[in-house]
């Protein structure tokens, strides 16, 4: 199967400070990665699309310079939540398409728990 | 809009029993569907998916049904474990890849 890791998959950071959440596809290329937020109780809402070697596509409602999200390689996105407020506390999760897949699966990390104190 | 919606947020069944867990959704051009199951402080994981051009779909105990007419598909799960206790959530597959995700059912299974 298709493994999907995040790290941390707990963190802790105080006000104002920056958080950087790792993506990884382990055994698979990915050319596209989604980020989601998912509050207590709620379902997941999508934050953007990650796309190797180019520009995130972000939601609407979602503030591109606050969640910034590097594709660099077809292993790895990463998101930085900068300047996190308390309010930005949630559980944080990617998932991953194969590349060369169209309308399949994607495969989803572990996700991270972010709490801002 | 593009919605996907769940009927109710929670179910109990005593172990054993069968569990239907049901979504609606709102888009007719939509052609894939996939449940997940969450567990609590972990992320979604792919349970069975099924296209448009299909009815039914079965896996391992567990069945995914589509009626396209009134946009409603439901998820069966035969002989219902203490280990199914989890949050379901059905997800609509769209452009891209990204998926559209329902508001989840919580489903408590008693021993």
């Amino acid at each position: 199967g298709a493994v999907v890791s995040q790290h941390p998959s707990r963190v802790i950071c105080k006000s104002g400070t920056s958080v950087k959440i790792e993506c990884r596809s382990l055994d698979f290329q990915a050319t596209t990665m989604f980020w989601y937020r998912q509050f207590p109780k709620q379902s997941l809402m999508l934050m953007a699309t990650s796309n190797e070697g180019s520009k995130a596509t972000y939601e609407q409602g979602v503030e591109k310079d606050k969640f910034l999200i590097n594709h660099a390689s077809l292993t790895l996105s990463t998101l930085t939540v900068t300047s996190a407020h308390p309010e930005d506390s949630s559980f944080y999760i990617c998932s991953a398409k194969k590349a060369g897949s169209w309308n399949t699966e994607a495969f989803f990390g572990q996700g991270t728990r972010l709490t801002v104190v | 809009g593009e919605s996907v919606g769940l009927h109710l947020p929670t179910l109990s069944v005593q172990e054993g029993d069968n569990s239907i867990i049901n979504c609606a959704y709102s888009n007719s051009a939509s052609d894939y569907f996939i449940w997940y199951k969450q567990e609590s402080g972990k992320g979604p994981q792919f349970i069975i998916d099924i296209r448009s051009n299909m009815d039914k779909r079965q896996g391992q105990r567990v069945t995914v049904l589509l009626n396209k007419t009134v946009k409603h598909l439901s998820l069966q799960i035969a002989a219902t474990q203490p280990g199914d206790s989890a949050v379901y959530f059905c997800a609509e597959k769209g452009d891209a890849g990204k998926s559209t995700f329902g508001d989840g059912t919580t489903l408590t299974v008693k021993p």
